[in-house]
């Protein structure tokens, strides 16, 4: 299964864009790229995910390079409610398994 | 709503007793997990079940035990041979598990050792 890497932490001044990279290398054609985000002492909320395509939803965008070597997601406007730890896992196609990281702790500034 | 209920909130055994977390879901998915989650960590793999009375080992199974006799719930012991039990406890389900679907987790059961 590919690894993810990504950076410890990150800072964010509210109302301003988040984008939060992820290298995943060694991923391979049938692998998805899937965001999830932790609230401290609650479960991972599912935010996007993607194969080789561009996504978007109401949440982020999820931006996946062409050669899918790594992928960024998109906070377009970060409020404070959206510090958390942000998890970038790939998940090979027709598996049960998640592997995660330790993910980006995302502070977003007032 | 729909969802996953993960029951109690908060946990404390004493060493030496075994303890059984609950986890029950109404999303219809047929896939449900057990996560392990410590201190700064990600999550790691204790079991899961694609299918009712069907479950299989994740990567960290010793010292666990499942059971899955209904669709909607999947129940995680936490036997004596478990040796760090202390931890953060996350149920999951997803659809079938030949999907891209993505997993939708509990909020989870913080078990504490006295």
């Amino acid at each position: 299964d590919a690894k993810t890497t990504q950076p410890p932490s990150m800072d964010c001044a509210e109302g301003r864009a988040a984008n939060l990279p992820c290298n995943h290398s060694t991923i391979s054609g049938n692998e998805y790229v899937y965001w999830y985000r932790q609230i401290h002492s609650q479960g991972p909320q599912y935010i996007i995910h993607g194969l080789k395509n561009n996504e978007t939803n109401e949440m982020a965008s999820l931006i996946i390079t062409e050669d899918r070597k790594s992928s960024t997601l998109i906070l377009p406007h970060a409020t404070l409610r959206d510090t958390a730890v942000y998890y970038c896992i790939v998940r090979r196609r027709r598996t049960y398994k998640y592997i995660f990281g330790t993910g980006t702790r995302l502070k977003v500034l007032a | 709503d729909g969802g996953i209920t993960q029951s109690p909130k908060y946990l404390f055994r004493k060493e030496g007793q075994n303890v059984t977390l609950s986890c029950e879901q109404n999303l219809n998915h047929d896939a449900m997990y057990w996560y392990r989650q410590d201190p700064g960590q990600g999550l790691r793999l204790i079991y899961y079940s694609q299918i009712v009375n069907d479950f299989q080992k994740g990567d960290i199974a010793e010292g666990y035990s499942v059971s899955r006799e209904k669709k909607e719930s999947f129940p995680l012991t936490v036997t004596s041979a478990q040796k760090n039990p202390t931890a953060f406890y996350l149920c999951a389900s997803s659809g079938t598990d030949y999907s891209n679907q993505p997993q939708h987790f509990g909020d989870g059961t913080r078990l504490s050792i006295l």
